[in-house]
């Protein structure tokens, strides 16, 4: 069965410092991945995502990603860490169906940068 | 705005009542997915249509749970007979093809007593 794991449940990181956000997956076949950002009583909003291609993803608001086929892991990343990044943050993998497609998500990581 | 939305944004309600949520897609998109977050999780996939068909649903889908998508365009999630389990954050997904990316709304928050 797909999978994805998100092993921290809130990473701190001060403003202007980069700024990592751990995800691994468990696939049968390509990987599809996505980065959606949700702020508070808000939806997820869709920040990138890797289907095939070059292993680094850049996506909106400055964020980008790393996709290791070796490792399984497709870490978010941003240079310099903003204030108004402070969200929850959710890596989820597409699974394909019989013509159709769902997103299985991981539980999420808080982002929370301080000033 | 042409991004998905959704209505009404929060309810309330009684244990017993039957609730009915509406979504509306991005215009182009001929699916549309719901999805169920609960606190601490991330969201879980609850049925999906392509145009008006609903082709799947999760198991998560009790039979107290109906969707529909009259004509292909906006759809309605009713759930009856609610349960304080039922409370949750329900987000609908529209998306033009399988292999497109799935857009978001902001979700309806329900809250049963």
């Amino acid at each position: 069965a797909q999978s994805v794991a998100q092993p921290e449940d809130q990473v701190n990181v001060a403003e202007g410092n980069p700024l990592t956000v751990k995800c691994t997956y468990s696939v049968s076949g390509n990987p599809y991945l996505f980065w959606y950002v949700q702020y508070p009583n808000r939806g997820l909003q869709f920040l990138l995502k890797y289907i095939t291609g070059d292993n680094l993803v850049k996506g909106s608001y400055g964020f980008e990603a790393e996709f290791n086929k070796s490792q399984t892991s497709f870490h978010l990343k941003k240079p310099s860490a903003l204030v108004s990044d402070s969200a929850l943050y959710f890596c989820a993998v597409r699974v394909m169906n019989s013509g159709y497609s769902t997103l299985t998500f991981g539980k999420g990581t808080m982002l929370l940068v301080s000033p | 705005d042409t991004g998905v939305s959704q209505n009404p944004r929060h309810k309330i309600t009684k244990r017993g009542q039957n609730v009915t949520f509406r979504c509306d897609p991005i215009s182009e998109h001929n699916r549309l997915y719901w999805y169920r977050q609960t606190l601490g999780q991330g969201p879980e996939f609850l049925t999906y249509f392509q145009n008006e068909a609903q082709l799947e649903k999760s198991r998560l889908l009790s039979d107290r749970f109906s969707a529909e998508r009259p004509k292909g365009s906006f759809s309605t999630l009713e759930i009856q007979r609610t349960e304080q389990g039922d409370s949750a954050m329900y987000l609908c997904a529209s998306s033009p093809s399988p292999e497109e990316t799935q857009y978001f709304g902001p979700g309806t928050r329900l809250l049963v007593l």
